[in-house]
């Protein structure tokens, strides 16, 4: 159990347009899902935090305005990097707590590796 | 705020012993190990919660010292699956809430 997808896995887009990422919850009810990013040789550093039906709480450095998050129902939140540059190149990860098992644990999707060009 | 981790990679022959440090410099309410191998997202392997309970992997153990502020992840007759970067994600509210503060991330290598 606890499954959650993401999609797409990989995207190549051009400079100056927008990328949807999607983040799905498989088989739980996911309250409260993540965004993550992570760079080259780096850590995973958290975006952003979205509750289904409320704005998401974005970290410090965050652009908001670029980074759209929303988490429209209990089983999917979506991230759209809007006029993506060459330095949004990255590996976007999401992550969902919820109805399943314990509270505490974050399940991760398998991320989607952005390219810019 | 990022905890620290140590060391920051090992190289270990298979069947070796490995022991990972994570060290918070604020009062932690739970600490959650993953293992991330290239290319791939993060693999969840424990979760140490204050209070004691915890929750993982057959093979792998793993220690929360809360006054410390500090947990260390023990792998325990290494196999060549093991390698991999091993990160400690920190969480300093409980409940779900709030997103995971990850450390650097330890890089683990296990040869044949």
């Amino acid at each position: 159990g606890a499954v959650v997808s993401q999609h797409p896995s990989w995207v190549i887009c051009k400079s100056g347009t927008s990328v949807k990422i999607e983040c799905r919850s498989l088989d739980f009810q996911a309250t409260t899902m993540f965004w993550y990013r992570q760079f080259p040789k780096q850590s995973l550093m958290l975006m952003a935090t979205s509750n289904e039906g409320s704005k998401a709480t974005y970290e410090q450095g965050v652009e908001k305005d670029k980074f759209l998050i929303n988490h429209a129902s209990l089983t999917l939140s979506t991230l759209t990097v809007t006029s993506a540059h060459p330095e949004d190149s990255s590996f976007y990860i999401c992550s969902a707590t919820g109805t399943s098992g314990s509270s505490y644990e974050q399940y991760f999707g398998p991320g989607t590796r952005l390219t810019v060009t | 705020q990022q905890p620290v981790q140590s060391p920051q990679a090992v190289i270990l022959r298979e069947g070796e012993d490995a022991v990972i440090n994570c060290s918070s410099s604020k009062a932690l309410y739970s600490v959650h190990w993953y293992r991330q191998k290239h290319g791939e997202a993060p693999v969840f392997l424990m979760i140490l919660l204050k209070g004691g309970e915890q929750k993982g992997h057959e093979k792998i153990s793993a220690s929360f010292n809360e006054k410390k502020q500090q947990s260390s992840l023990y792998l325990t007759a290494s196999q060549l699956s093991y390698s991999g970067t091993y990160f400690c994600g920190t969480d300093y509210s409980g409940g779900g809430a709030d997103g995971l503060t990850f450390g650097k991330g330890t890089h683990l290598i296990i040869q044949p």
